[in-house]
């Protein structure tokens, strides 16, 4: 019973380049979230994904940050033209409904931009 | 705006005493509050959650209470270990789930 998988567990871009993370959430999670964390700060929210549906995506910032969950497949965070300031660990983390009380988190994804 | 603070970035004790860490929220009417545990390059794990309901919830050494008139849940570790040095943090939902800042807590032996 697979948890949540992130992948890659690094990832090194230089800048401008685009950055792709993926999140496969538990097996019967239809809901996905997103959060950005700094070195040595807390967990800011980034987006909530139902499958094909952005439900909040109020702590996403408005440009070059995009997020999407297909009916197929895993969900996508997508970071273009990257630059320094979006060096972080990004966390996924699912749950299986909308009222789901606890959210179950992965391993992360460690973005470094050179 | 809504805030969730924990007001001690970091908290040491000495191995075998009690950790009792905080939290408060504003501009929250939460149905239930939750505590995870996050340890240096790793996710954040669920430990315990909370009803508005509930005054008290316990899992083995570990205990919360949640006061949803002074707008605090108080986390305590009883006969702390070296081994639950980490980071603590508190979380509420309301459409999506948001986590305060964390606690880091180091406990020596």
């Amino acid at each position: 019973n697979a948890g949540v998988m992130q992948n890659p567990r690094h990832l090194v871009r230089r800048r401008g380049q685009e950055a792709r993370l993926r999140c496969s959430p538990m097996k019967g999670h239809s809901h996905v979230y997103w959060y950005r964390q700094l070195p040595e700060e807390g967990l800011k929210f980034m987006v909530y994904l139902q499958k094909e549906n952005i439900i909040d995506e109020s702590g996403m910032p408005k440009e070059r940050f995009s997020a999407e969950f297909p009916k197929e497949g895993p969900s996508i965070l997508r970071i273009q033209q990257v630059v320094r300031g979006d060096s972080a660990a990004y966390f996924c983390a699912s749950s299986p409904s909308r009222d789901g009380n606890t959210i179950y988190f992965g391993e992360g994804s460690w973005l470094t931009v050179v | 705006s809504q805030k969730i603070e924990q007001n001690s970035e970091a908290l040491n004790i000495q191995e075998g005493k009690t950790a009792t860490l905080t939290c408060n929220y504003t501009n929250y009417s939460p149905a239930y509050l939750q505590w995870y545990r996050q340890d240096p390059g790793r996710g954040p794990v669920f430990l315990l959650l909370i009803r508005e309901n509930e005054k008290e919830k316990r899992k083995e050494r570990l205990k919360v209470t949640f006061d949803t008139t002074l707008k605090q849940s108080l986390f305590h570790i009883t006969a702390s270990q070296p081994a639950d040095s980490a980071t603590y943090l508190c979380a509420l939902r309301n459409n999506d789930m948001r986590f305060g800042a964390g606690t880091r807590l180091t406990v020596k032996p």
